[in-house]
Parts: structure tokens; sequence; C-alpha cells
């Protein structure tokens, strides 16, 4: 079964600094995605960033990227210039074309002034 | 935007009571999930729908719990009876997956807060 992990139930970064969240899943499967969401105060769970195994270039969207190693099966969230508006629950999620999300236990960032 | 929309918001009902929660996919969508979230266990999927046929519903107590898709329009999740720890946030989710295409990420609903007391 494929599992997913963050290990970092709880981070803290200065505003307009660069934080880096953990995540680490098994799988079996050679071709499958890889994604970031975000879920803050609010509840809703937003998506961040996107990655396919297959593609070796690093996704990022503005100032959010990731590190993809997919033999070590490492996925880290690297967020730039950090924003009092990134506090959130960070959740990483592994799927395969057309089943399930499976989710990390989330890691909680804060953003201090 | 394209939104995910789920009814209620907040639900507090009584212990035995019946619960329905709705989620409207993303027009266009062809995959639903239903999860739920608690502290204890976090984001554990329930059920899911491809063109609406349920594709797996094995997370799902089966004795209580009940996940349909009426229409493309529609998915429902009801619980009856209702017990406390059916207490949590339950997230309705839609994505299209094209065949040999793959996923290009799931957008999910603000959920619905079930508290049972």
């Amino acid at each position: 079964a494929q599992t997913v992990t963050q290990s970092q139930p709880e981070m803290s970064v200065q505003e307009a600094e660069t934080v880096t969240l953990s995540c680490t899943y098994d799988t079996s499967e050679s071709d499958y995605y890889l994604f970031w969401y975000k879920q803050p105060p609010s509840r809703q769970m937003i998506l961040v960033i996107r990655q396919e195994a297959y593609k070796q270039q690093n996704a990022t969207e503005n100032r959010f990227s990731v590190n993809f190693q997919k033999a070590a099966k490492s996925f880290s969230l690297k967020i730039s210039d950090s924003q009092l508006g990134d506090a959130a629950m960070y959740f990483c999620a592994y799927g395969t074309s057309g089943s399930r999300l499976t989710f990390g236990e989330g890691t909680q960032l804060t953003v201090n002034p | 935007d394209a939104r995910v929309t789920q009814t209620p918001r907040d639900k507090v009902t009584e212990m035995g009571q019946e619960v329905t929660m709705r989620c409207q996919p993303i027009l266009g969508h062809n995959t639903v999930f239903w999860y739920r979230q608690t502290m204890m266990q976090g984001l554990e999927l329930l059920a899911y729908f491809r063109n609406r046929a349920p594709l797996d519903d094995s997370g799902m107590p089966k004795d209580r719990f009940s996940a349909e898709m009426p229409d493309a329009t529609l998915a429902t999740l009801k619980i009856q009876p209702s017990e406390p720890r059916d207490s949590a946030v339950y997230f309705c989710a839609s994505g299209l997956v094209l065949h040999r295409q793959g996923v290009y990420g799931y957008t999910f609903g603000s959920g619905t807060r079930l508290t049972v007391v």
C-alpha cells in the first residue's frame, strides 16, 4: 500500500524568508502524481502545486517550488519570500491515474512577522 | 473560478438522527471523492466515483454510511443513524481523470463540519 509521511508536524518561518517542508512516500508504481495542498484556518483545501513522476523537471508556481527526488521517493515543498497568508496546514498527497489520493499527516506552518 | 459546492457548511445533530451531506462537483469533472478529516486519523477516503459509478467505498462503514451520485451534478453522503464518533469534517473533491493523460489535480469543497451530540 502506498504511504505518505510528513516528518515535521510543525514548522515556523520569518516573513520574507524561505522554508522547506519535507515529504516522503512509498510506492511500487512508476507512474504517479504528487501534490501539495494548503489548508488555512478557513479549512478550504487548496491545491498549491502538482508534480508528474515521469517529469524530471521540478514544478514551480510563483513562490512555491518542489524538489522531487524520484529515486529517494522524496517530494519537498519550498516556499520563498514567505508571507503571512502562507500560514496554514500543508498536506503532501500521492495518487496514480484515476486512483485515490493518499495524504500525509500534515505540517502546520507558522509565519512570524 | 469553478468550485465544488458542499452543503451544509456546518451541521449539529443528535445521536441517532439521519444526516445527509450534499456536493455539487465542478461541471465536466468525472471523478468525485468523499474524504473525512479528524484530528486523530487525518484525511481518510470514504468513497469515490468515476462517471457516477462507485469505484471504491471500502473506507466507509457500510452499516451506517451510504454514498450515491444520482446525477452528474450531485453527490450525496448519508449517515443513518449518526453517532458521536462520526463528528468530523467531511470533504467532497472532484477532478477530471483522462485515460493515459492522468490527473490534473482535484478541487475540494469547503467541507461540512458535522457534530453529533
